[in-house]
């Protein structure tokens, strides 16, 4: 049994770029969270989605999008990066209201 | 104010102190989360709450649902204990149930 993994570990991006992250869930979670983690803060809910629908979103714009795979997998996408956009992502995975599984996270920097 | 508010931001204990760490919240939760966050990132999950009181080795969760608190005890702490605690607290009972952290409480456990 596999836990949750994300990739990249680490990223630098420029302003106006757009970036993709992605998480493989913990085997035989179907829900998928994803939060932003900005430096000395708690994490704060992006989205999150189960059996490959969104089902709930936090006060993040639109260019904030994402995805989950038939496997239960899913992508984070951010469009037209912000300097701001500079956080540590994690993802966690879950079986509905069960205990959440983290993902180590992707630290993302845009210059 | 923030819906989730944790107490103190910063500890600094001898090795074999009692720890406290306590978390105030101001929504209806169906859960409450203990969660453990190293300097790398990555976040283990502690203990989820309901009601009533959990203890798994040296740590102790209580829970309050009438006065909206829960306390995180340590005992006879270590420095392997130092980390970030962060209390989540889950809130919606059906689909788009979402985790809102506190800021987390840095704890540093000198030998």
């Amino acid at each position: 049994e596999t836990g949750v993994t994300q990739s990249p570990t680490h990223l630098i991006k420029t302003r106006g770029q757009q970036v993709t992250l992605r998480c493989s869930s913990q085997s035989g979670h179907n829900t998928v969270s994803w939060y932003q983690q900005a430096l000395g803060q708690g994490p704060q809910f992006i989205f999150q989605y189960y059996r490959e629908e969104e089902n709930g979103r936090g006060n993040f714009p639109p260019r904030f999008s994402g995805l989950q795979f038939p496997n239960y997998s899913s992508e984070l996408n951010v469009n037209a990066l912000e300097l701001d956009d500079s956080a540590l992502y994690l993802c966690a995975s879950s079986l509905r209201q069960s205990d959440p599984y983290f993902g180590p996270g992707t630290r993302l920097l845009v210059l | 104010k923030n819906e989730v508010e944790q107490s103190p931001q910063n500890l600094t204990a001898q090795e074999g102190e009692f720890i406290t760490i306590n978390c105030s919240y101001s929504v209806g939760i169906s859960a409450l989360h203990w969660l453990q966050q190293h300097p790398g990132g990555g976040i283990v999950s502690l203990f989820m709450l309901s009601s009533g009181k959990k203890k798994h080795g040296r740590l102790i969760a209580t829970i309050n649902i009438q006065e909206k608190h829960s306390s995180l005890h340590i005992t006879a702490s270590h420095p392997r204990d130092s980390a970030v605690y962060i209390c989540a607290v889950r809130s919606g009972e059906t689909s788009g149930s979402r985790l809102t952290f506190g800021e987390g409480t840095q704890l540093t456990v000198n030998p």
